[in-house]
């Protein structure tokens, strides 16, 4: 089974600095997708960035990019010049042949004025 | 990305009662999945809405206890019968498309039960 870990529980930046939050994966599987999603306090989770596996160029969405590395099983999300907006729980998610989405535990994210 | 709501947006229940939530999509999706979020915990996946046939469920979930229906390729419904306060959650939906390879999410449904 497909397991996904997320071990820093929570994490303080600076607005208009840089952070790097973790995410480790475990599979068998040769073919997967990757994410990154949000979740604000009004609860509703929302897109980050998407990898998918077979690519070996890091995903990049704006303020948002990633380390992917594929041998480590190492998913990392980079967060650049950061906003207020920005403050909420951050889920590392993996699916794979059956579709189906496993989370890590996520972590949150506090963004310092 | 499709539009999806979802109703209602919060509900405080009595325990021994049951709780319909209704999940609309903008457009016709291939996948509908049910998540339920217990506070302060990540998503655990409780079924896959199939249209036209029965939900799939994870296991610790049963049909008994949360009797699912997808009616066509835009519209679901989770029950979540005879509550008891641990089923104080958010309970979201998702669709995705055809292969399945990323899920977006409704607002979701935060459920309080007395």
């Amino acid at each position: 089974a497909q397991t996904v870990t997320q071990s820093q529980p929570e994490m303080s930046v600076q607005e208009a600095e840089t952070v790097t939050l973790s995410c480790t994966y475990d599979t068998s599987e040769s073919d997967y997708y990757l994410f990154w999603y949000k979740q604000p306090p009004s609860r509703q989770m929302i897109l980050v960035i998407r990898q998918e596996a077979y690519k070996q160029q890091n995903a990049t969405e704006n303020r948002f990019s990633v380390n992917f590395q594929k041998a480590a099983k190492s998913f990392s999300l980079k967060i650049s010049d950061s906003q207020l907006g920005d403050a909420a729980m951050y889920f590392c998610a993996y699916t794979g042949a059956n579709s189906k989405l496993t989370f890590g535990k996520g972590i949150t994210l506090s963004v310092r004025p | 990305s499709a539009v999806i709501s979802q109703k209602p947006s919060r509900d405080i229940c009595q325990r021994g009662t049951s709780l319909t939530i209704q999940c609309q999509v903008d457009s016709q999706v291939t996948m509908m999945f049910w998540y339920r979020q217990q506070p302060g915990q990540s998503l655990t996946l409780i079924a896959t809405a199939n249209q036209g046939s029965e939900a799939t469920y994870e296991s610790g979930f049963v049909i008994d206890k949360f009797p699912i229906s997808r009616p066509n390729l835009t519209f679901s419904t989770l029950t979540v019968s005879n509550m008891s306060p641990e089923d104080s959650s958010i309970y979201l939906c998702s669709v995705s498309g055809l292969r399945g390879e990323t899920q977006y999410f409704g607002p979701g449904t935060r459920l309080l039960v007395l």
